[in-house]
C-alpha cells in the first residue's frame, strides 16, 4: 500500500519570506512517480511537478524548487519569496508503477494550506 | 488553461433528485478520471476509463455511476444521494497509452464541481 504524509495542515507566511512544505511518502515499489500540485480557491488541481524515481536531481523553476531524497522518502516543495497568489492548498501525490494489477492509483496526501499574508 | 472543462461548477440537489455531472477533456488524451473531495479528507479516486473502457471502480456506491461515451467526454450519474456525498467532485484526464504502450503521463484537473445534497 502507498501513502503520502504531509504533516504540516496550515501554514501561513508573510510575503517575501520562504517557505517549505512538507512531503514524505511510503511505497515498496522501486519505480513510482511523485508529484505536486497546487489548489486555488477556485477549486481546480494545478499541475507543478513530476518526478521520477530514479531522478534525484533537485529541480527549480522559478521561486519554486523540489528537493527529492530517496533515502528519507521525502520530495519537499520550496517557494522562495513568496507572494499573495501563492495562497493555496498544496498536494504531493505518488503514481507507483506496479507491473500488475491497478496502476492507475495516484496516492494524494492530505494537502497543506498556504497563506501568505501581505 | 482549459484543458479540461467540467459543468456545473455548483450543484444543489435534493436526496431524490436525479443529475448528471460533465467532464470533457481537449487534450487530446485517453484516460480520464473520477475524483471526490470531501472536506478534511484526501482526495478519493473513484473511477478511472482507459480508452473508454472503464478499469477502476474503487468501491463507490452504485448511486454513483459513470459513463463514458467518448475519449473526450467524461459523466457521473446521480440519483438517491445523501447529505454524506456532498463534496467537489474532480475529473482529470492523462494520456495512458501511447503508439499501443502503456505510458504514465500526468494527470490534469477541471476545476469540479461543488456538490451539495439536501
Amino acid at each position: 500500500a502507498q501513502k503520502v504524509t504531509q504533516a504540516q495542515t496550515e501554514i501561513s507566511v508573510v510575503e517575501k519570506e520562504d517557505v517549505t512544505l512538507d512531503c514524505v511518502y511510503e511505497t515498496r515499489d522501486t519505480t513510482y512517480y511523485l508529484f505536486w500540485y497546487k489548489q486555488p480557491p477556485s477549486g481546480e488541481l494545478v499541475f507543478l511537478i513530476r518526478r521520477n524515481s530514479f531522478d534525484e536531481q533537485n529541480e527549480i523553476s522559478g521561486r519554486y524548487s523540489w528537493n527529492f531524497q530517496k533515502s528519507t522518502s521525502s520530495f519537499n516543495f520550496t517557494i522562495t519569496a513568496s507572494q499573495v497568489v501563492d495562497s493555496a492548498v498544496y498536494f504531493c501525490a505518488l503514481y507507483p508503477v506496479i507491473s500488475s494489477g491497478s496502476a492507475r492509483q495516484l496516492t494524494f496526501g492530505s494537502g497543506t494550506q498556504l497563506t501568505v499574508l501581505p | 488553461e482549459t484543458g479540461v472543462t467540467q459543468t456545473p461548477r455548483h450543484l444543489v440537489m435534493g436526496m431524490t433528485n436525479k443529475k448528471s455531472l460533465k467532464c470533457e477533456q481537449h487534450l487530446g488524451h485517453n484516460a480520464m478520471y473520477w475524483y471526490k473531495q470531501s472536506a478534511k479528507k484526501p482526495l478519493e479516486l473513484m473511477f478511472v476509463y482507459s480508452l473508454e473502457e472503464r478499469v477502476e471502480n474503487n468501491s463507490v456506491p452504485s448511486r454513483f455511476s459513470p459513463e463514458c461515451p467518448n475519449s473526450s467526454h467524461l459523466f457521473l450519474h446521480l440519483h438517491t444521494l445523501q447529505p454524506e456525498d456532498s463534496a467537489l467532485y474532480l475529473c482529470a484526464s492523462s494520456q495512458d497509452f501511447n503508439g499501443g504502450l502503456a505510458v504514465i503521463e500526468t494527470q490534469y484537473f477541471g476545476p469540479g464541481t461543488r456538490l451539495l445534497v439536501l
